[in-house]
């Protein structure tokens, strides 16, 4: 089955950098990439996702970059702010089978 | 769009006894359904896929009789913790895709954390 591996388990910046987490996956049939944010006592939030025709897409402060050649894809964060700090998920699917998770990120932003 | 609700948000029940979780598609019709067990600081831990009309699919390690999944209409699905033990006491998670939505994006709704004393 499929494996997703994410890194950092934590990041740590300061407000107006810019913060990039990495995940890597397993199964080359996966085309289907999203990421979450879920605050503390509160559900996964969708921010972005990624289908695998495409290599990079981007809404407003947030981008995502796919290598599928190289089975990876990152989440960029630029001019981070305090509100952006939660834990941050990537998953990996196919279709309309099940997504795999990463372990999450833990991003704080600290003003 | 794309809103998914559940109820309760928390609960407290008694070691012994039965409880139910709902999880409801807002605003689109949720052809699948899944439900999420969350551990404190732990990643999301897929219980069971629901098609509505059909079995949940239970994924290993999940036993099925003790967490009864009903799918019975597009836009509802229930969760029930039967003979509730303090080890089942976690964030309980629902996602759901479907139509109109037209793709494979889950939206989750916003968790219940069941507590068992």
């Amino acid at each position: 089955g499929e494996n997703v591996e994410q890194h950092p388990s934590t990041l740590s910046v300061q407000e107006g950098d810019s913060a990039v987490i990495k995940c890597t996956y397993s199964d080359s049939a996966s085309n289907y990439f999203p990421w979450y944010k879920q605050e503390l006592g509160k559900g996964p939030q969708l921010i972005i996702d990624i289908r695998s025709n495409v290599g990079e897409k981007k809404d407003q402060r947030i981008a995502v970059t796919l290598n599928k050649t190289a089975k990876h894809f990152s989440l960029h964060i630029t001019e981070t702010q305090p509100e952006d700090s939660a834990v941050y998920f990537c998953a990996a699917g196919s279709g309309y089978s099940t997504l795999t998770f990463g372990k999450g990120t833990m991003l704080l932003v600290s003003p | 769009g794309a809103v998914v609700s559940q109820h309760p948000s928390w609960v407290i029940c008694k070691s012994g006894t039965s409880v139910k979780i709902e999880c409801r598609s807002l605003d689109f019709q949720a052809t699948t359904m899944f439900w999420y067990r969350q551990f404190p600081k732990q990643s999301l831990m897929l219980m069971a896929t629901s098609n509505e009309g059909s079995k949940a699919t239970y994924e290993q390690g999940v036993e099925k009789d003790k967490f009864l999944i009903n799918h019975a209409s597009l836009t509802l699905s229930t969760l029930t913790v039967t003979s509730a033990h303090p080890e089942d006491s976690s964030f309980y998670i629902c996602s759901a895709h479907g139509v109109p939505l037209g793709t494979d994006t889950q939206y989750f709704g916003p968790g219940t954390r069941l507590t068992v004393l």
